[in-house]
């Protein structure tokens, strides 16, 4: 089974802080590696697909890279809109999630 | 403006069912894929079910093969989660969402989910 690894499990950043989460697949996706952003008591929102393609009206501050195994987003000049939970996907064999960054001050 | 609207969540006690809802609206239903996502209260996002566009081709995951099914009604715009032999594990929060393969973007509209709780 696919399993997908995020780290840290929560990250203590401060505002305009650049902040990197990494995300580890158990087996290749290629570059089918997606991120959301959620907040208490919301839906989640997709903000990068195909690891680095920003979803339209996502902030340019956010950005994905990587291939194969491990997966990076990069959040730059932390805002306070920006402090939630960050999910990864793969969507190369079915769909697998990671278990989430908490983004907290 | 694109849009889901879950509904069907309620209370229910293990072993019993549970029928969810999805109604679309504000673009082209019969053009994607849907699934399912639940989240137990607290805990992260897990992928439930897909289905193709034209129904005919459906996957599910481990956890709730043989005991889900979902289905849907394109002259509706309406997707459907049927759950049977719920334990208290099922219970959480359950998204429906879509995902745009021809665009390759995954996900990209989700409901605002229905709450589903398996209780005695």
């Amino acid at each position: 089974d696919m399993q997908m690894t995020q780290s840290p499990s929560t990250l203590s950043a401060s505002l305009g802080d650049r902040v990197t989460i990494t995300c580890r697949a158990s087996q290749r996706v290629g570059v089918w590696l997606a991120w959301y952003q959620q907040k208490p008591g919301k839906a989640p929102k997709l903000l990068i697909y195909q690891t680095s393609s920003l979803e339209n009206g996502v902030p340019p501050r956010f950005s994905g890279s990587g291939s194969g195994t491990e997966f990076t987003l990069t959040i730059n000049n932390l805002q306070p809109d920006d402090f939630a939970t960050y999910y990864c996907q793969q969507y190369n064999s079915l769909w697998t999630f990671g278990q989430g960054t908490r983004v907290e001050i | 403006e694109a849009q889901l609207m879950e509904s069907g969540g309620g209370l229910v006690q293990p072993g019993g069912s549970l029928r969810l809802s999805c109604e679309a609206s504000g673009f082209s239903f019969t053009n994607y894929e849907m699934d399912w996502v639940r989240q137990a209260p607290g805990k992260g996002l897990e992928w439930v079910a897909d289905i193709g566009s034209t129904g005919t081709t459906i996957y599910y995951a481990d956890s709730v093969k043989g005991r889900f099914t979902i289905s849907r009604d394109n002259a509706k715009n309406s997707l459907f989660l049927q759950l049977n032999s719920l334990r208290p594990e099922d219970t959480g929060v359950y998204y429906c969402t879509r995902y745009a393969s021809g665009t390759l973007r995954p996900f990209d509209i989700w409901g605002l989910g229905t709450l589903v709780i398996v209780s005695s």
